[in-house]
């Protein structure tokens, strides 16, 4: 069973608006990662933060982590009709070495 | 730096028959893990190889089975084929951190597998 949980399953914005997903989680994990997927290819890394990290900035990318509420969440400001995707969060699971993917976050930009 | 790369892009089988896909790492990287995407889903994890030996497996039957070799690349074997096994079959390379969790993780542009 997939432990990641995105939310929402897809979500449809114009250019240049912020785009919010956001992603729960069940177990423990050493860290969590998000990537990004265009039109069934394979896979970007977007960003790692670890258990002991809160947030973590990449560009146009903000990641959160509460480990207290086992969520994260992947901010992209200013998005571009480029940042049309879909994106997974994965996690690492403490004691165990396999990342479990969710289902994911279509995101659609209009320009 | 070609990064990950698998082999071949597309593949069209028939039920019962067999299969071999193959992935070379990012240089530097000395682990390989295996992913199954079906349309619409996010990548099931299949299992991951470091220094030759299977580390973890996830929830799939004994059809499917790997290898890695002692330059890192790595074959994923899938034997009786199904018509559910038609999906895209992701490879990802990294490293591991100090706690032998996976880094950041560099995937291939899969294989697409369809199963007749």
């Amino acid at each position: 069973s997939q432990q990641g949980e995105e939310d929402p399953q897809a979500l449809s914005i114009q250019e240049g608006e912020n785009a919010t997903m956001n992603c729960s989680y069940k177990t423990s994990i050493n860290n969590l990662q998000w990537y990004r997927q265009n039109s069934g290819r394979g896979l970007v890394h977007l960003i790692l933060i670890r258990s002991n990290e809160r947030e973590k900035h990449s560009g146009r990318l903000r990641v959160t982590l509460d480990t207290s509420k086992k969520s994260s969440s992947l901010l992209i400001t200013a998005s571009r009709a480029a940042d049309t995707a879909s994106y997974f969060c994965a996690t690492d699971e403490t004691g165990g070495f396999k990342t479990i993917f969710g289902a994911g976050t279509r995101l659609f930009v209009k320009a | 730096d070609a990064g990950v790369t698998q082999s071949p892009t597309h593949l069209i089988k028939t039920r019962g028959q067999q299969v071999t896909l193959r992935c070379s790492p990012k240089s530097g990287h000395d682990t390989v893990s295996w992913y199954q995407q079906a349309l619409g889903q996010g990548p099931q994890f299949i299992f991951q190889y470091y220094e030759e030996e299977e580390r973890q497996r996830g929830n799939f039957p004994d059809r499917f089975s790997g290898h890695q070799f002692p330059n890192y690349s790595s074959e994923l074997n899938v034997n009786a084929l199904l018509l559910g096994d038609s999906a895209l079959y992701l490879c990802a390379s990294s490293t591991l951190d100090l706690a032998g969790a996976v880094d950041e993780q560099f995937f291939g542009p899969g294989t697409r597998l369809t199963v007749l």
